[in-house]
């Protein structure tokens, strides 16, 4: 199994609302990634959790809150999002922190915040 | 820090031959990889070159110079499915990868 899953496809939230995104991984893979992509935009590298725990956090606002509660779950709490926000949020994993260049990713989270 | 140079659109048709090319600056080289994203897709691993020289998957082949900061990736036999964005990234050797800013492929018939 190959696959890197991520639920909802699509999300659609107001700027009050809370909501929650979730990437799941069973290949036994001990990095795991969040990306944010804007159209027409390479993905943009937001956290890192190595191990299970957050490793790297690229300065990302704190209305979003990452959570790692297994090895093989992740999740991304939004809260209070901008509509500049808006984007395709990217799950991936890679089979250990030091192989970052070879990464499976997740179809993605369409977010619209409005 | 890191960044990735590559053409913003390239175009071919059916059966040729392109090749996407990649220039960085980094200071610290862990190697090269490239990924494919068809629109509305995710981001898949093509391939990896750690060390200079030519790396060869089925049609894809993958080149890297460290010398001259530059790497490329070659398509061969092109089919309409191979259209799609194609990024160049860079692993930074502290957990991160960093893309670069991607070209759009588009195959014709």
């Amino acid at each position: 199994d190959t696959e890197v899953t991520q639920t909802p496809k699509h999300l659609v939230m107001g700027m009050t609302n809370k909501k929650s995104l979730k990437c799941e991984q069973h290949m036994g893979h001990r990095a795991m990634y969040w990306y944010k992509q804007k159209a027409k935009k390479p993905p943009e590298l937001m956290f890192v959790y190595s191990y299970e725990k957050l490793s790297i956090n690229e300065s990302v606002p704190s209305r979003f809150s990452p959570e790692c509660p297994n090895s093989s779950l992740l999740n991304l709490h939004l809260h209070a999002l901008q509509p500049e926000d808006s984007a395709l949020y990217l799950c991936a994993s890679s089979q250990d922190p030091g192989e970052a260049e070879t990464q499976y990713f997740g179809p993605g989270t369409r977010l619209l915040v409005l | 820090g890191q960044s990735l140079e590559q053409p913003s659109e390239v175009t071919a048709v059916e059966g040729a031959i392109v090749q996407i090319n990649c220039t960085y600056q980094t200071s610290g080289f862990y190697g090269l990889s490239w990924y494919q994203q068809h629109d509305g897709g995710a981001p898949t691993f093509l391939s990896y070159n750690g060390l200079d020289g030519l790396e060869e998957t089925g049609r894809f082949s993958s080149f890297l110079s460290r010398s001259d900061s530059y790497g490329y990736l070659l398509l061969q036999e092109l089919q309409m499915k191979d259209s799609a964005s194609y990024f160049c990234a860079l692993p930074t050797g502290f957990q991160k990868l960093v893309f670069g800013t991607g070209t759009r492929l588009l195959v014709s018939p």
